[in-house]
């Protein structure tokens, strides 16, 4: 059972545009909520993180939406740069507790120069 | 310099050897992670160690065994009886369960 929900599988967009990723979840005991950033070759990075007693959270160009109500958080890529053609990964977890972090199963970004 | 280490970056089997995954943390991290990387497949967790002499399977611990000797250290053993071993390994730790640090990876391929 998939309990963290991500779409689309993929994307593309053209340069300065924006790329949205979204992403739904099951568990309301959820409480963190992070994404992830990977390049061809590389470990996953802490992109950006939210915590439910927030809607948004901003960080430079990268943006998290939070819905607590619908169970959804969304990753927003402003004036997107084909620097950031990546697989992102959005997660959810229990803070402090034993749970283990369930990702989504990814989305493929490329921008286009 | 904190982080963590993942040896070898590439690794090639033949068919019916056991082969083992080094990954190595100096963050002080109490919990270690494995993941096993496929195409389209996202992450998928093999094993976790929350605190040292201890570990637990995860979703696809089938064909893998794991120690955890040391808190810097969560060894992978990827046996013969695992199928299709092919695929990018993932190493990562965490201070709870929050935030996960991911090393570098190891690309093993079954010749």
């Amino acid at each position: 059972q998939q309990q963290v929900k991500q779409s689309p599988q993929s994307l593309i967009v053209q340069k300065g545009g924006i790329s949205i990723i979204n992403c739904a979840y099951e568990n309301t005991a959820f409480d963190y909520f992070p994404w992830y950033q990977q390049f061809p070759g590389k470990g996953p990075a802490l992109l950006i993180a939210i915590r439910p007693d927030v809607s948004e959270k901003k960080e430079g160009r990268f943006t998290i939406s939070f819905n607590k109500s619908a169970k959804q958080f969304s990753l927003h890529i402003m004036d997107s740069q084909p620097g950031d053609s990546a697989t992102y990964f959005c997660a959810a977890s229990i803070e402090g507790g034993s749970y283990i972090p369930t990702f989504g199963r990814g989305t493929s970004l490329i921008v286009h120069p | 310099d904190g982080g963590i280490t993942q040896s070898p970056k590439y690794l090639f089997r033949k068919e019916g050897q056991n082969v083992t995954l080094s990954c190595e943390q100096n963050l002080n991290h109490d919990a270690m992670y494995w993941y096993r990387q496929d195409p389209g497949q996202g992450l998928r967790l093999i094993y976790y160690s929350q605190i040292v002499n201890d570990f637990q399977k995860g979703d696809i611990a089938e064909g893998y065994s794991v120690s955890r000797e040391k808190k810097e250290s969560f060894p992978l053993t990827v046996t013969s009886a695992q199928k299709n071993p092919t695929a990018f390994y993932l190493c990562a730790s965490s201070s709870n369960t929050d935030t996960q640090y991911f090393g570098p990876g190891t690309r093993l391929t079954v010749l």
